[in-house]
C-alpha cells in the first residue's frame, strides 16, 4: 500500500460527459502528480500540483483541469469526453517537486468511455 | 523538447542478469529513476540516481552517466516475479517528471 489513495476505482461513461477524479496523498506529502496511461502506452505527465499550486503542466488537453485543495487533495476534471479519452489515470504523490525522483503511485482510477 | 528511448521488450532466463538500458534528452536534468509495473498494477518506485555511478538496491542496481545522457537497470538472480514493465523516467529541475514508454521484460523458466 503506498498510502496514496484514488477514487473511483472504475468509471465507465458516455462521450459528451464529465467526470471528477479524486486523488489523496500520502500523509506529509506536499506534492501531487497526474498521469494518464493508455493501452500499452507509457505514462504521459499531464500535471503536477505543489502545496495548493499549480508547479508544472504537461501535455494536458483543455477539456481536461485539475486543482489541489487546502487539504492536499486533488481533483482532476475530464470534460467533453471522447472516446480516446479512456485510460487509467494514476495520481502519485512526493514530499518535495519532482528533484526527490521518488513518487508513490495510487492504484489509479481506470476509465471507460463509451 | 525530450524524449526517452528504452527497448520496448526484453527476454531472460530465470537465474540470470539482465540490462535495461534507457537514453534520455532533455532540458534541465535533475536525475533519473526506474519504476516497476505489474500488469494490472500501479507503478512502483525502486531506484533514483542523480549523480554518475551505480546505486545498488538488493538484487536492482541502477546507473547513470550524465555525460552520456544514459543510464540503466541491472536485474539480478532473475525470478518469475520480475516480469514486469521497468519504465525510467527523468526529473527535471521545473519539477516534471516524465516517463519513457517502458520496458516489458519476459523471464523464460
Amino acid at each position: 500500500d503506498s498510502g496514496v489513495t484514488q477514487t473511483p476505482k472504475h468509471l465507465i461513461t458516455a462521450t459528451g460527459q464529465r467526470v471528477t477524479l479524486r486523488c489523496s496523498p500520502r500523509s506529509g506529502d506536499l506534492s501531487v502528480y497526474w498521469y494518464q496511461q493508455s493501452l500499452d502506452q507509457g505514462l504521459q505527465f499531464l500535471i503536477q500540483y505543489y502545496n495548493g499550486e499549480e508547479r508544472a503542466k504537461g501535455n494536458i488537453l483543455e477539456r481536461f483541469s485539475a486543482q489541489q485543495f487546502p487539504d492536499l487533495h486533488s481533483e482532476l476534471n475530464l470534460s467533453s469526453l471522447e472516446l480516446g479519452d479512456s485510460a487509467l489515470y494514476f495520481c502519485a504523490s512526493s514530499v518535495g517537486g519532482g528533484r526527490t525522483g521518488e513518487l508513490f503511485f495510487g492504484e489509479g482510477s481506470r476509465l471507460t468511455v463509451l | 523538447g525530450q524524449s526517452l528511448e528504452q527497448p520496448s521488450e526484453v527476454t531472460a532466463v530465470e537465474g540470470a542478469i539482465v540490462q535495461i538500458n534507457c537514453t534520455y534528452q532533455t532540458s534541465g536534468f535533475y536525475g533519473l529513476s526506474w519504476y516497476q509495473q505489474h500488469d494490472g498494477g500501479a507503478p512502483t518506485f525502486l531506484s533514483y540516481n542523480a549523480l554518475d555511478g551505480l546505486e545498488e538496491t538488493g538484487r536492482f542496481s541502477s546507473f547513470l552517466s550524465r555525460s552520456d545522457s544514459y543510464g540503466y537497470l541491472l536485474l539480478q538472480e532473475l525470478q518469475m516475479k520480475d516480469s514486469a514493465s521497468y519504465f525510467c523516467a527523468v526529473s527535471r529541475r521545473d519539477d516534471k517528471i516524465i516517463f519513457g514508454k517502458g520496458t516489458r521484460l519476459h523471464i523464460l523458466p
